[in-house]
């Protein structure tokens, strides 16, 4: 069964430092995402994404987080300079095989930890 | 301000029994609801959605209820079983696109089975 997978499953970071967190879509999907759940807190919208450019942002989303499909498969969530409120499970998402349709399909998470 | 949420923080029943799960959200133009199942140290897993223009679906061993006139969502599990211990998810759609999915999670219920 496809699935979504994500690297790393944790990081530990200092405050302040770049983190990549990365993502392997469902091929074929043509949506992709990336939410956040905080821990012991609901899943919250971050950021959508469909034909290389950012579709939908939620005011989480501010100028310290990026998103980037550098290839065909990969999809990149990049925290400039990690904060302590950042620490959460971050989770990829990806839908659609056309527009429209399916259900959100994510992946296992990855949890960061910022000191 | 709008929100998803869920009445019950915890739910425990007995192996075998029937599950309800509700649900209640506050903005009336929301057009599609889905239902999460999230296991411990696991990404949110599909079980069943519905939308606006249905007020029931049935799937395996579960069923989704949606009142509009009341904005509320109930999810009900048959025969629940020591595997669907889990927190329950109810999320709407905001997004103003056609094609992709802003989901707003509720915080979540604790379903507990016991044996």
């Amino acid at each position: 069964e496809p699935e979504v997978t994500q690297t790393p499953s944790h990081q530990v970071t200092q405050m302040g430092q770049e983190v990549i967190l990365r993502c392997v879509p469902i091929s074929n999907h043509l949506y992709f995402y990336w939410y956040r759940q905080i821990l012991g807190q609901k899943v919250e919208f971050l950021v959508s994404f469909y034909n290389n450019e950012i579709s939908e942002k939620s005011e989480i989303f501010d100028d310290q987080f990026s998103v980037e499909r550098p290839d065909g498969s990969n999809f990149t969530l990049k925290i400039r300079s990690t904060k302590l409120e950042d620490s959460a499970m971050y989770f990829c998402a990806s839908s659609g095989l056309r527009r429209g349709t399916g259900e959100l399909f994510f992946g296992e998470g990855s949890r960061l930890t910022v000191l | 301000g709008e929100s998803v949420g869920l009445h019950l923080p915890t739910l425990s029943v007995q192996e075998g029994d029937n599950s309800i799960i509700n649900c209640a959200y506050s903005n009336s133009a929301s057009d599609y609801f889905i239902w999460y199942k999230q296991e411990s140290g696991k990404g949110p897993q599909f079980i069943i959605d519905i939308r606006s223009n249905m007020d029931k679906r049935q799937g395996q061993r579960v069923t989704v209820l949606l009142n509009k006139t009341v904005k509320h969502l109930s999810l009900q599990i048959a025969a629940t079983q020591p595997g669907d211990s889990a927190v329950y998810f109810c999320a709407e759609n905001r997004s103003p696109g056609a094609g992709s999915y802003q989901l707003t999670f509720g915080k979540g219920t604790k379903l507990s089975v016991i044996p």
